[in-house]
């Protein structure tokens, strides 16, 4: 299963938005409505940000939104915080009954 | 508060075998999928495997599948990653993490594996 393809870097400045894609296949991003958002800070878990491409849990602002067109999913921060700064990975439930995460984006807050 | 505490990693030795545990807190540890996710010094993550609420079902990433088991003890609140065969590409920091068959919503600080002679 090859690993769902993200942007290594986006960027914004405080108050902009931006948004991170997604790109699966039909075999996953696309199969499924099981796509989910992590977002990870520098030496710490990852924290589920998105899943079931667009609810948030609890706690999540509502900055950040999911959508999902065809085989990419995306991850859209709005009113980006300094806090925003962090990596964030996609996932998605494949034809095979695995998950598969993408490579990561590194998100710069200017 | 929710609790998932990784233990059992270590250096070893490629062709050996390690046994990770991953003991939960402050939920209904039977309600819940669990998963294995491993993440290379300085890259991505990377989905290893998961077990069914009563341990019934299991699923492996290829890379994986026949070297690596996982497997859960309810009464005991306490997950497991049994690795054999281990590799040097097997080196990575492992989380435990819980939620559903397809996203997980608490996830431990993760313990370091690594396979080198």
């Amino acid at each position: 299963q090859s690993a769902l393809t993200q942007p290594p870097s986006a960027s914004g400045s405080p108050g902009q938005s931006v948004t991170i894609s997604c790109t699966g296949t039909s075999s996953d991003v696309g199969g499924y409505n099981y796509v989910s958002w992590y977002q990870q800070h520098p030496g710490k878990a990852p924290k589920l940000m998105i899943y079931d491409v667009n609810k948030r849990p609890s706690g999540v602002p509502d900055r950040f939104s999911g959508s999902k067109s065809g085989n990419t999913a995306s991850l859209t921060v709005s009113g980006l915080q300094a806090e925003d700064e962090a990596d964030y990975y996609c996932s998605s439930f494949t034809g095979s009954h695995n998950l598969v995460f993408g490579g990561g984006t590194k998100l710069t807050v200017l | 508060e929710v609790q998932l505490v990784e233990s059992g990693g270590g250096l070893v030795q490629p062709g050996g075998s390690l046994r990770l545990s991953c003991s939960a807190s402050g939920l209904t540890f039977s309600s819940y999928w669990m998963h294995w996710v491993r993440q290379l010094p300085g890259k991505g993550l990377v989905w290893v495997s998961r077990i069914n609420s009563d341990g019934s079902g299991t699923s492996y990433a290829d890379s994986v599948k026949g070297r690596y088991t996982i497997s859960r003890d309810n009464a005991k609140n306490t997950l497991y990653l049994q690795m054999n065969s281990l590799r040097a590409e097997d080196t990575a920091v492992y989380y435990c993490a819980c939620g559903t068959s397809t996203w997980s919503n608490y996830w431990g600080q993760g313990t370091l594996v690594t396979v080198s002679s």
